[in-house]
């Protein structure tokens, strides 16, 4: 079993729908990020949370640190939106190597 | 702010030679930085981690030899792949992290190798 588990893999949806990609994972954190990788492969981070919720346009993020749990929020989605959405975290207490998900592939049709 | 630049964008190259990537923090100074290598429809594998001034440490599997990392300073890393095969074609990413934020990295825009 991954530590890192995204849901869902990929995921198709139209102009203007809300869209959210879960995140779970098995080990203690220090933080977790959720990247997107667009299909030019360039990684952009969105956001790095130890905590609560991070809000950015129209990306959220929230973390349950308790449940080992993420989301990732797109709210009024646009096809400029289709990427690789992957969640990573760094384990343990000072983490320092990235483990990643598989990430979400998502589509977003106009 | 936080920008990292990698050269080249691709590059192609006949089987047996030398490849050299590099990696550039462009506005801060990166302590450390991670090579990543993925595959089609596959996510990112940490290759090795360099800090600056010292040797890299590579992940399990990797081999030193074949992956050459070299991080002279504090704003370049390169990864040379030495006598390049076909099975080493594949998209090699490149992050810094900046040592006053010890979880956050900054990601390249990766190069794309294709060996022939």
């Amino acid at each position: 079993k991954n530590e890192v588990e995204q849901s869902p893999q990929n995921l198709t949806a139209q102009e203007g729908e809300f869209i959210t990609i879960n995140c779970s994972y098995s080990v203690g954190i220090s933080a977790l990020h959720w990247l997107q990788q667009h299909p030019g492969g360039g990684i952009v981070s969105l956001f790095m949370l130890s905590s609560g919720k991070k809000k950015h346009g129209r990306l959220i993020a929230t973390i349950n640190i308790q449940e080992k749990h993420s989301s990732l929020h797109i709210t009024a989605s646009h096809p400029r939106d289709s990427a690789v959405y992957i969640c990573a975290v760094n384990p343990g207490e000072y983490g320092n190597k990235l483990v990643f998900g598989a990430g979400t592939i998502l589509r977003v049709k106009s | 702010g936080a920008v990292v630049s990698q050269h080249p964008s691709w590059v192609i190259c006949k089987s047996g030679t030398s490849v050299k990537i590099e990696c550039r923090s462009l506005d801060f100074q990166a302590t450390t930085m991670f090579w990543y290598r993925q595959f089609p429809k596959q996510s990112l594998m940490l290759m090795a981690t360099s800090n600056e001034g010292s040797k890299a440490t590579y992940e399990q599997g990797v081999e030193k030899d074949k992956f050459l990392i070299n991080h002279a300073s504090l704003t370049l890393s390169t990864l040379t792949v030495t006598s390049a095969h076909p099975e080493d074609s594949s998209f090699y990413i490149c992050s810094a992290r900046w040592f006053r934020s010890y979880n956050e990295q900054f990601f390249g825009p990766g190069t794309r190798l294709t060996v022939l």
